[in-house]
């Protein structure tokens, strides 16, 4: 079946801009994930949904981030006044479940968005 | 300190050789599940293995298999019979307890196989 589908692949933005990221989980999956990928380095956990809920946004980096799902299905994160330091690699994955093992927890990812602030 | 530390910044090794690469990580939860995903240079992120806490025997998944020592806080992942296509950067994660399911990512290894 499909994957994990992301957009835009790359986004190009001037500092102080807003942009939304896209993310589109495989189909069935309740449990969504946001990372943070900066060049060379690994990856950083920003928020995770479970269903439409998220429940702990403390690791969203500031208040200009902001992230949503609806339907339990498409989540976009949200990056307002855009900063330089905002630049990386931005990854969504899913997963079936939050927990319980191989199957239910294991997060699969999307190719990722490129985001570059100028 | 760190939760997941990967001790080896970079390999080099000799295609159809083994190799390991080590992970080990902390935590005072009984409950946890750790991952290894591997990178290449396109930038995907490719899950490889899981283990499990509770599991009783090592993962397998085809030419991976991991190394889990849980008393030592250790789940080295082994590539049998490498090939040129593993070269990549490889990182260790984990799923730490039953309340906080986000994935805690060590810093990487960079695996270049040498034909």
């Amino acid at each position: 079946g499909a994957g994990v589908s992301q957009s835009p692949s790359n986004k190009v933005t001037e500092k102080g801009k807003d942009v939304e990221l896209r993310c589109d989980p495989i189909s069935g999956h309740t449990a969504l994930y946001w990372y943070r990928q900066s060049l060379g380095q690994g990856l950083e956990f920003l928020i995770y949904f479970q269903g439409n809920s998220a429940p702990d946004k403390s690791g969203l980096p500031s208040d200009r981030f902001s992230a949503e799902r609806t339907g339990g299905s498409v989540s976009t994160l949200t990056i307002q006044r855009t900063q330089q330091e905002d630049s990386a690699v931005y990854l969504c994955a899913s997963s079936l479940a939050l927990a319980g093992g191989r199957y239910q927890e294991t997060q699969y990812f999307g190719p990722g968005t490129r985001l570059l602030v100028l | 300190a760190q939760k997941i530390t990967q001790t080896q910044p970079g390999m080099f090794v000799q295609e159809k050789e083994a190799v390991t690469l080590d992970c080990t990580y902390d935590t005072s939860d009984p409950s946890y599940g750790l991952f290894w995903y591997k990178q290449p240079s396109s930038g995907e992120m490719i899950f490889l293995i899981y283990q499990g806490s509770y599991d009783q025997q090592n993962a397998t998944e085809g030419r991976y298999s991991l190394n889990f020592q849980k008393a030592r806080k250790s789940a080295n992942l082994v590539i049998s019979a490498s090939q040129l296509g593993d070269s990549a950067m490889y990182f260790c994660a984990m799923r730490e307890g039953r309340s906080n399911y986000q994935l805690i990512w060590g810093a990487g290894t960079k695996l270049i196989i040498k034909p």
